[in-house]
């Protein structure tokens, strides 16, 4: 079942902005990750941040994560043309299933030039 | 470094036929891979886990007879989908990983196959 939700589940935007994307889910998680997909590709990993930390970086990426609220946001700034694709985040540890991943229904990120 | 490929990238069939989908980690021994499915414009769906030598574990709604997984070596793992109909065509995409054994972990995906089943 699924169990992170993101919203927006759309979201379109202008090249050089910042583009925000939420995550949220319903039980307790050991780990939270963000992927990125492509059209009609695979998930490319981009961030895994643990229960116990609270936000981390990458690059251009910022990923916070709140486990009072159960949710977690992804920032990309200075956004390019090449960041459009659909953002998808996957927790693992519900349910006792330490290394299944449930994914959220992911944010399709278009990215105008 | 964890890379995962497989094979076909796109399969069209006709209903009532099988067809066979390979994933293989190219360059790292993988104990665990799973199977995904995913819809148009719809998330992934974990389908089964795959152990290197033992049954592979369904998830609830998914038919073991229908969608058949070998995990026959660290490096590859079989999705066979039997007598398929339309409504099995889908996106089909593993991931592998190292586990058990780890902590915090990643998956690391392949490319996906698009069934098509006419």
């Amino acid at each position: 079942s699924q169990q992170g939700e993101e919203d927006p589940q759309a979201l379109s935007i202008q090249e050089g902005e910042n583009a925000t994307m939420n995550c949220s889910y319903k039980t307790s998680i050991n780990n939270l990750q963000w992927y990125r997909q492509n059209s009609g590709r695979g998930l490319v990993h981009l961030i895994l941040i643990r229960s116990n930390e609270r936000e981390k970086h990458s690059g251009r990426l910022r990923v916070t994560l709140d486990t009072s609220k159960k949710s977690s946001s992804l920032l990309i700034t200075a956004s390019r043309a090449a960041d459009t694709a659909s953002y998808f985040c996957a927790t693992d540890g519900s349910g006792g299933s330490n290394y299944k991943l449930t994914f959220g229904k992911g944010t399709l990120l278009t990215v105008n030039p | 470094g964890a890379v995962v490929s497989q094979h076909p990238s796109r399969v069209i069939c006709k209903s009532g036929t099988s067809v066979k989908i390979e994933c293989r980690s190219l360059d790292f021994q993988a104990t665990t891979m799973f199977w995904y499915r995913q819809f148009p414009k719809q998330s992934l769906m974990l389908m089964a886990t795959s152990n290197e030598g033992s049954k592979a574990t369904y998830e609830q709604g998914v038919e073991k007879d229908k969608f058949l997984i070998n995990h026959a070596s660290l490096t590859l793992s079989t999705l066979t989908v039997t007598s398929a109909h339309p409504e099995d065509s889908s996106f089909y995409i593993c991931s592998a990983t190292t586990l058990p054994g780890t902590d915090a972990y990643e998956q690391y995906f392949g490319p996906g196959t698009r069934l098509t089943v006419t």
